[in-house]
């Protein structure tokens, strides 16, 4: 069964602190891996993208790790700021227009 | 407009009620999407469009339907409300080339 598990599912830390959120999947085929930033009461917007054969990639104060061997992905946050509180969402393509799997995401909440 | 758009903002409705959520967006973006979120479960896909005139079934179609008449609209109508339809309803499209979806700002519906 195509999954994608996220942890820790809440997370406080305070502001200016760096924090790593995880990313486990099960999903088959792999097409790519992206980070959604969803603040509250508004839609997710996507923060990063990798495809299969890119290991890092960068965002600002946002880095994203891709380890495909072992179906895992990181989203690390530096110097956290009050504005980085919200949920973070990992989603798993597997190409194609339904071919979505949403983590059901780390609340992150960063205080001053 | 600018970007993807989606009315009412919240809505409660009586149980048995015609409801019809509406979403516009004026990227030109072909493909179009309906996800529900709730607490716990994540975003999940009711359904979507790859194109205008063609539409299609996600992980939890029932209750709802949808219609594609132009590349703009995508409304997502519940033709008799029932009270787990109380959820948050999120938007969203794509450009053809690309994987991203660009969510609009969630109608949130209360069904009593």
């Amino acid at each position: 069964k195509n999954q994608v598990e996220q942890s820790p599912q809440s997370l406080i830390i305070l502001e200016g602190k760096n924090c790593t959120l995880q990313c486990n999947y099960t999903v088959s085929p792999f097409s790519n891996l992206r980070w959604y930033k969803q603040d509250t009461g508004r839609g997710p917007v996507s923060l990063t993208i990798m495809t299969f054969s890119e290991n890092t990639k960068s965002n600002g104060r946002y880095t994203a790790t891709l380890d495909a061997d072992t179906k895992q992905s990181s989203l690390h946050i530096t110097a956290s700021q009050l504005s980085d509180s919200a949920s973070y969402i990992c989603v798993v393509s597997r190409g194609g227009a339904d071919g979505l799997t949403f983590g059901k995401g780390t609340h992150l909440i960063i205080q001053p | 407009i600018a970007g993807i758009t989606q009315a009412p903002t919240s809505q409660i409705l009586a149980a048995g009620r015609r409801m019809t959520l509406r979403c516009t967006q004026d990227m030109r973006h072909n493909a179009m999407y309906w996800y529900r979120q709730d607490l716990g479960l994540g975003l999940r896909l009711i359904h979507y469009s790859n194109t205008a005139g063609t539409t299609g079934k996600g992980e939890v179609p029932d209750g709802y339907s949808v219609s594609r008449a132009n590349t703009d609209d995508f409304p997502l109508t519940l033709a008799s409300a029932v009270p787990s339809q109380t959820s948050v309803y999120f938007c969203a499209s794509r450009p053809s080339r690309s994987d991203t979806q660009y969510f609009g700002p969630g109608t949130r519906l209360t069904v009593l």
